[in-house]
């Protein structure tokens, strides 16, 4: 069964520094998102992308943040310079078209857990 | 604008028990709801969701959720937990879907254990 796949699942990081997570959406989908969790918080929406440029973002997706679709397969999140408080489990997710067997599901990723010392 | 909450961040049940996890949802539209579930080392799963028409839904594993507009409540049950039931729960609302393209609005997610 296809599915969305997220590296790293882990990755540590030192204050001000770039991060990248990447996602494997599934191949045929059209729309995809990124969500993150900070520890016993709600699930936040950060993003949406459709057709190379961001459909819809949050007011936490300001400029220290971007999504790229480099290779037409990966689907990135940037943070260019990370902040305590963007320790989170971030979450990729996608969807496909409009067709009649579509009922809503967003598929989503296993989530990359970053930690910001 | 939409939100959710879910009462209880974490719920522990005998195996053999019921199980009720909680949702409220705020919504300005006529709601949209899904429950996610997620299992150790893995994605968040759908488990069932209401878009319209019956208020009971029934999703795998056995789990049913009904929408009460009411009670503004999509409470999720399952009547006999099972051992590997164990996960977190995450409910979601949204106001619509179309075009391939649907918002979900999560809560915080319930971590539900299940001990012998």
């Amino acid at each position: 069964e296809p599915e969305v796949t997220q590296t790293p699942s882990h990755q540590v990081t030192q204050m001000g520094q770039e991060v990248i997570l990447r996602c494997v959406p599934i191949s045929n989908h059209l729309y995809f998102y990124w969500y993150r969790q900070i520890l016993g918080q709600k699930v936040e929406f950060l993003v949406s992308f459709y057709n190379n440029e961001i459909s819809e973002k949050s007011e936490i997706f300001d400029d220290q943040f971007s999504v790229e679709r480099p290779d037409g397969s990966n689907f990135t999140l940037k943070i260019r310079s990370t902040k305590l408080e963007d320790s989170a489990m971030y979450f990729c997710a996608s969807t496909g078209t409009s067709g009649s067997t579509w009922a809503g599901e967003l598929f989503f990723g296993e989530g990359s857990r970053l930690t910001v010392l | 604008a939409q939100s959710v909450t879910q009462l209880g961040s974490h719920v522990s049940v005998s195996e053999g028990a019921l199980v009720l996890l909680r949702c409220n949802y705020s919504s300005s539209v006529p709601p949209y709801l899904f429950w996610y579930v997620q299992y150790p080392n893995q994605g968040l799963q759908l488990l069932l969701k209401y878009t319209t028409g019956a208020t009971l839904v029934k999703g795998i594993n056995g789990f049913e959720a009904e929408f009460k507009k009411s009670e503004t409540s999509f409470h999720l049950t399952k009547p006999s937990a099972h051992m590997s039931d164990a996960a977190e729960y995450f409910c979601a609302v949204s106001g619509g879907f179309s075009g391939g393209y649907n918002k979900l609005i999560f809560g915080a997610g319930t971590r539900l254990a299940v001990h012998p």
